[in-house]
């Protein structure tokens, strides 16, 4: 079965770290660029980084450069966001999905940053 | 940074009726792709368009998208309940950062 399923999200204090996680299968993981998609309660959607097939590129927006690092596994078909430096403002769902266009998504995982 | 704004915000259409949404973007360039996602509440996003007017794999041929340079539109024909969504463009390729519209709510009365 095709598909993406993230994990990792939960609540953090402001200037704590947290670690997604984007489990895929069914498809070859290691041909595909990956992204990070996120979506503040009540809000739209916001591109957040992307990491090329092969790894050897990242790009980031900018409200997280610096502060997050997105990775992968390929020999586990695993795809990484590293949150550090959490913001209030960082609190939604956050989203794994495939390629671009992003024609497959992950369910998401909530991640809220508050003291 | 390429900026997205969709316009309206919301529709509110009845079921049989077209919905036309649109996406301009703030600048136009020949790597620059559009996608269309619609979004149910509860919901992950769903591909429904990309390269500005090429269907999506399952995506019913209500659905349709056009335009270059600047200027987008996702028409969605015969409004079904079922279309009830927020609906976002994005555009890829090329370098990042990839942006997406702020939305469009379609409502069914």
């Amino acid at each position: 079965q095709v598909q993406l399923v993230e994990s990792g999200g939960g609540v953090a204090q402001p200037g704590r770290s947290l670690r997604l996680s984007c489990s895929a299968s069914g498809f070859s993981f290691s041909n595909y660029g990956m992204d990070w998609v996120r979506q503040a309660p009540g809000k739209g959607l916001e591109w957040v980084a992307v990491i090329w097939h092969d790894g050897s590129n990242e790009y980031y927006a900018d409200s997280v450069k610096g502060r997050f690092t997105i990775s992968r596994d390929n020999s586990k078909n695993t795809l990484f966001l590293h949150m550090n430096s959490l913001r209030v403002e960082d609190t939604g769902v956050y989203y794994c999905a495939r390629g671009g266009p992003f024609d497959l998504w992950g369910q998401g995982t909530l991640v809220t940053v508050s003291s | 940074e390429i900026v997205l704004t969709q316009s309206p915000g919301t529709l509110s259409l009845s079921p049989g009726e077209r919905a036309t949404l649109s996406c301009r973007a703030s600048q136009s360039g020949s790597t620059i792709s559009i996608a269309w996602y619609q979004q149910k509440v509860g919901q992950a996003p769903r591909l429904l368009v990309y390269g500005a007017s090429s269907r999506a794999t399952g995506v019913p041929d209500r659905f349709s998208g056009s335009g270059s340079g600047t200027d987008f539109t996702l028409i969605i024909n015969r409004l079904e309940p079922e279309d009830l969504a927020v609906y976002y463009c994005q555009q890829y390729g090329g370098s990042p950062p990839w942006t997406f519209g702020q939305g469009t709510k379609v409502e069914i009365k």
